[in-house]
């Protein structure tokens, strides 16, 4: 069965500092790795992707990919109050039609 | 926001009832998925389309029906509603290359 685990958090991180979210998957085979942000009520709103090994960097936020350790992160920096929400990871295996997602991990930026 | 609605946005419905839920996109996507989202499981695929009339089972399809007659049309059916599908219900379409997912606003279904 693929997985996605994400640890449920919540974690807590000062403003200004930087927020690091991990995320690992069980197929070997995932092409696709999707970062997610949600507000409570609200829907998943995809704020990263990241298809090859390495950095990708867009404006505050990093994600980071290891695909020989099958996994992902997220790093925020300059961590705002605004940024507090579940960040959910989420990974397309092999280039099928779906992609599974983790449980999400909270996130709370203390002012 | 990917032209994507959902409707209703609320609804609260007793045991043993019908219910359509709606999703309604404006861009011409070709895929349409509906996942539900409940604490502790997180987002779980219910069902989806690949085209009109083409659909296909998700991890939770059981008490589920779809259908697509349309392209900008997703709907779906709980034939009979259960308590254990109280839950929050996301629409999403795909797009890009090669994948990514855009959600809707969400339904937010009670069954009592």
């Amino acid at each position: 069965q693929k997985e996605v685990e994400q640890n449920s958090g919540p974690l807590s991180v000062p403003e200004g500092a930087i927020a690091s979210l991990n995320c690992t998957y069980s197929d070997r085979g995932s092409q696709s790795f999707f970062w997610y942000r949600q507000y409570s009520g609200k829907s998943p709103e995809l704020i990263m992707f990241i298809y090859s090994n390495g950095d990708k960097e867009d404006g505050r936020f990093t994600a980071q990919l290891n695909k020989a350790s099958q996994y992902v992160s997220l790093l925020i920096r300059d961590s705002q109050p605004s940024d507090s929400a579940t960040y959910l990871c989420a990974v397309n295996p092999r280039g099928g039609d779906k992609i599974i997602f983790g449980k999400g991990t909270r996130l709370h930026i203390l002012p | 926001d990917a032209g994507i609605t959902q409707s209703p946005r609320h609804k609260v419905t007793e045991t043993g009832t019908p219910v359509t839920l709606r999703c309604h996109q404006t861009e011409n996507h070709r895929y349409m998925y509906w996942y539900r989202q409940d604490p502790g499981h997180g987002l779980r695929l219910i069902h989806y389309s690949y085209g009109v009339k083409d659909t296909d089972k998700g991890e939770v399809s059981d008490g589920y029906s779809v259908s697509r007659s349309k392209t900008e049309d997703f709907l779906l059916t709980l034939e009979s509603a259960t308590s254990s599908q109280t839950s929050v219900y996301f629409c999403a379409i795909r797009d890009g290359v090669p994948y990514e997912q855009y959600f809707g606003p969400g339904t937010r279904l009670t069954v009592t």
